[in-house]
């Protein structure tokens, strides 16, 4: 069954805006990630984030976590034209390990 | 080099027919899964292989057999092919640790059932 549920589920900026999304789970997790799909392609991992740890940077990603409201968040700073993609969060569930994916955020970022 | 392969990338087939897709991953991970991403880009595990041993086997048709002849290869087996089996089918592999399982795709096989 689905985990995650991002929000919102379609988005579109202005190239140099920040965009942000979000993600909801249900179970109690090991850890949380962030996937991104360029159109026709595999999923590509961007960052990880542990249950114990509430924010993490890579680049111009900004990830928060929240296990009391069992949320996250992806923030993409100054967003470029090749930032265009879907945008997957995907939760490794404590009992068992198992990573389940999000219906996932499509974003497009205009010139 | 290509991390993780799958062949083919596009397949069209007959319903009825059988088909097989292959997976290699050159990166010495332990671990190897298929996923299925549907047209609303859900994409739900099937499958997944440790060490050649099946960990994970979600509710998934049994025209579906995986086959892993060792740990860099899984390969996916479909009988009697259904309409609804069209999707693209992912591979994808893990070193198994605690407090990790950060994936590889692979770019994926685009199935389209006739």
């Amino acid at each position: 069954s689905q985990q995650g549920e991002e929000d919102p589920q379609a988005l579109s900026i202005q190239e140099g805006e920040n965009a942000t999304m979000n993600c909801s789970y249900k179970t109690s997790i090991n850890n949380l990630q962030w996937y991104r799909q360029n159109s026709g392609r595999g999923l590509v991992h961007l960052i990880l984030i542990r249950s114990n740890e509430r924010e993490k940077h890579s680049g111009r990603l900004r990830v928060t976590l929240d296990t009391s409201k069992k949320s996250s968040s992806l923030l993409i700073t100054a967003s470029r034209a090749a930032d265009t993609a879907s945008y997957f969060c995907a939760t490794v569930a404590s009992k068992d390990y198992k990573l389940s994916f999000g219906a996932g955020t499509t974003v497009t970022v205009r010139a | 080099d290509t991390a993780v392969s799958q062949t083919p990338k596009y397949l069209v087939t007959q319903m009825g027919n059988d088909k097989s897709i292959k997976c290699e991953q050159n990166l010495g991970h332990d671990t190897m899964y298929w996923y299925k991403q549907d047209s609303k880009k859900f994409l739900k595990i099937m499958f997944s292989y440790n060490n050649k041993e099946l960990i994970i086997n979600e509710t998934v048709p049994n025209r579906f057999s995986p086959k892993s002849p060792d740990k860099a290869h899984l390969n996916l087996h479909i009988n009697s092919l259904e309409l609804g089996d069209s999707a693209v089918y992912f591979c994808a592999s893990s070193q198994r640790q605690v407090n990790s399982y950060e994936q590889y795709f692979g770019p994926g096989t685009r199935l389209t059932v006739t």
